[in-house]
Order: C-alpha cells, then sequence, then structure tokens
C-alpha cells in the first residue's frame, strides 16, 4: 500500500513560469519530509526537505509547503528552468517505526524552453 | 569525491545465477542502503545498516543478503536470481539515521539489472 503518492505522472510547464509539484501521504506517524530530483541514468539527488514543525521551507527558487491537516505538500519551482526538467520524487519518514524512507512513484517535470 | 559509486552500471543474469552488487562511499557515512525501482512504484527499500558490521531488513528484502564488513561498503547479493528482480538497484548513504532531521540520503547512480 502506497503511503507517499504523486498522482501527477508528468507535469510540463514553460519556461519561467512556475512549477507545482504535488504529493499525499497516508501516515500521520511521518514528520520528515523531503524531495529528491532524478535525471535519467543518475541516482537521486537531494532538493529540499520540511520538518513537520514547519509549514514552509525555502531554498533560492525551491520551496516546500506543508499542510499537516491534509497530509499535503507540494514543490514549488520559481522560475521554472529547462535545467529543472527531470523526475521529482517525494519522501517521507517517521521518527519511530521501521528505518524506511518511504518514496512516492515520481512526477516527471518537462520545463519547455 | 567520488561520493557512492556502484558497481557494476548494468548486468544481465539468467534465472538461478547468483551475484553481488557494490556499493562504496567516501563520505564516512554510518548509514547505508539498498534500494529497487520498479516502474510504476517509488523506491524501496530493500535492507540498511546502521554501521559496519550491521546488517537489517526493510520493506523488500526477501530473495537478498547483505554485508557490511567495511564502514565504506554495502554489499547486496542475489544468491539465486528470479524475473521478479530485474530493476533497477541504488545505493544510498546518510550521515543521520531516517527518522530524524537532516537525514537526506545521498544516492550512487544505479545498477541496471536484468534476470531472464
Amino acid at each position: 500500500d502506497q503511503q507517499v503518492k504523486q498522482n501527477s505522472p508528468s507535469l510540463s510547464v514553460q519556461e519561467g513560469r512556475i512549477s507545482i509539484l504535488n504529493c499525499d501521504y497516508t501516515n500521520s506517524m511521518f514528520d520528515y519530509f523531503l524531495w529528491y530530483k532524478k535525471y535519467p541514468a543518475e541516482g537521486p539527488t537531494f532538493l529540499i526537505s520540511i520538518s513537520s514543525i514547519k509549514d514552509k521551507n525555502e531554498d533560492g527558487r525551491f520551496t516546500v509547503f506543508l499542510n499537516k491537516s491534509a497530509k499535503h505538500l507540494s514543490l514549488h519551482i520559481v522560475p521554472s528552468q529547462p535545467g529543472d526538467s527531470a523526475v521529482y520524487f517525494c519522501a517521507a519518514s517517521a521518527k519511530t517505526g521501521a528505518n524506511n524512507l518511504f518514496f512516492g512513484t515520481g512526477t516527471r517535470l518537462t520545463v519547455i524552453p | 569525491n567520488a561520493g557512492v559509486t556502484q558497481t557494476p552500471k548494468f548486468r544481465v543474469l539468467k534465472t538461478g545465477q547468483s551475484m553481488t552488487l557494490l556499493c562504496a562511499q567516501d563520505m564516512n557515512h554510518e548509514y547505508m542502503y539498498w534500494y529497487r525501482q520498479d516502474p510504476g512504484m517509488g523506491l524501496r527499500l530493500i535492507h540498511y545498516s546502521v554501521g559496519e558490521g550491521t546488517t537489517a531488513k526493510g520493506e523488500v528484502p526477501d530473495g537478498y543478503n547483505v554485508s557490511r564488513l567495511k564502514k565504506q561498503n554495502f554489499l547486496l547479493g542475489l544468491e539465486s536470481a528470479a524475473p521478479s528482480q530485474t530493476s533497477v538497484y541504488f545505493c544510498a548513504s546518510s550521515f543521520r539515521p531516517t527518522g530524524t532531521t537532516y537525514n537526506e540520503q545521498f544516492f550512487g547512480p544505479g545498477t541496471r539489472l536484468t534476470v531472464l
């Protein structure tokens, strides 16, 4: 049973516009969330994270928003650049329980020049 | 700094054959992980290690064994490969354990394994 869900397999955005990638989770014990970016034939690379004590975290063009009541987080990329074209994975972990980082299925972002 | 490296990059096995995937990290991380990624699914944890000489089962451990004889290396073994083990395998390492903040994992480039 998928505990972290990314319901949009793909997203296309014009260069310079905002990209919004969404992620939902079902486990209320999750308290730390991460976004990873993956290019073809490479491993995922860490992008940005957020703790459940916050509702927003910014790093340059990337902002992650967390809505705990809705069990939803989103990644905003502003402005989008062609080099942002990649697969983005949402991941979540909990303080207790197995030593798992639970990943979503990924969203392929294409930024059109 | 090479980060996390994996060998081999590609491998084709016949059903029943065995092989070992090697992961090495040069960041002095205590924690290491093996994941598999299948189409339409997120990365799933196979086994992990919290330090040299330790291993533990993850979400999908069946059919795999691991060893961590040296801190920098984490080996994943398939004793008798099956077609269901066709996948892309990623190794990762982290400074802090899952379940803590700032626990981001650093991934290797992956090994694409096909079992015929």
